[in-house]
């Protein structure tokens, strides 16, 4: 079983500002480690895949980087609709189940 | 466009059964394996079962295996989840999720999620 952790839990900044999120994976993922935001009550949002490449509308304020057990999600100026919670995940190749950080929350 | 649309929850006592279902649209069923997540109240997110795209293989998370079942039927583009011996512990909002079409180790859309509660 892949453990991802995410940090920090909470991070609070103001709309401008840079966000820095890491997610640290209990063995090595490649770069099979994809991140999502979540706003309250609703379902979760892909941003980012195979630990880099933007999801299809996905603006380019948000990157992704790492690989192998250490990654990284990048907002580079905050908006006031970037406040939400992140998680990181990860699926295997097989056996094909996947594993989601606890999350990191992103407030003003 | 694409859609999913969760239905079947509701509450049910423990050690009860539910079924859920998941009905697609907006792109082609049978080309992608779907997956059941969930999230427990102010909770966060749980994997919880996937089934590949012609039904064959599947697999569970551990607090689930053994209870739960997941299946489709690519003729009516609808993805299920039996859930038996129901606990206290499963009570969350489950979404159904469809892989990515750019990347089967990603999740590209989600439904809305229909709301499982477990309580006597």
């Amino acid at each position: 079983e892949t453990v991802l952790t995410q940090s920090p839990a909470t991070m609070s900044l103001s709309p401008g500002e840079r966000a820095t999120l890491s997610c640290r994976a209990s063995q090595s993922v490649s770069n099979y480690l994809a991140w999502y935001q979540q706003k309250p009550g609703q379902a979760p949002r892909l941003l980012i895949y195979d630990a880099s490449k933007r999801a299809t509308g996905i603006p380019p304020r948000f990157s992704g980087s790492g690989s192998g057990t250490d990654f990284t999600l990048t907002i580079s100026s905050l908006e006031p609709e970037d406040f939400a919670v992140y998680y990181c995940q990860h699926r295997n190749e097989w056996p094909p189940g996947a594993f989601f950080g606890g999350g990191t929350k992103v407030e003003i | 466009q694409e859609q999913l649309v969760e239905s079947g929850g509701g509450v049910v006592q423990p050690g009860r059964s539910l079924r859920l279902s998941c009905a697609a649209s907006g792109f082609i069923f049978r080309n992608y394996g779907m997956h059941w997540v969930r999230q427990a109240p102010g909770k966060g997110l749980e994997w919880v079962a996937v089934v590949s795209s012609a039904g064959i293989t599947k697999y569970y998370g551990d607090s689930v295996k053994g209870r739960f079942t997941i299946s489709r039927d690519n003729s009516k583009s609808v993805v299920s989840l039996e859930m038996v011996s129901l606990r206290v512990d499963d009570t969350a909002l489950y979404f159904c999720a469809k892989e990515g079409g750019d990347s089967k180790f990603s999740f590209d859309f989600w439904g809305r999620g229909t709301l499982v509660t477990v309580s006597s």
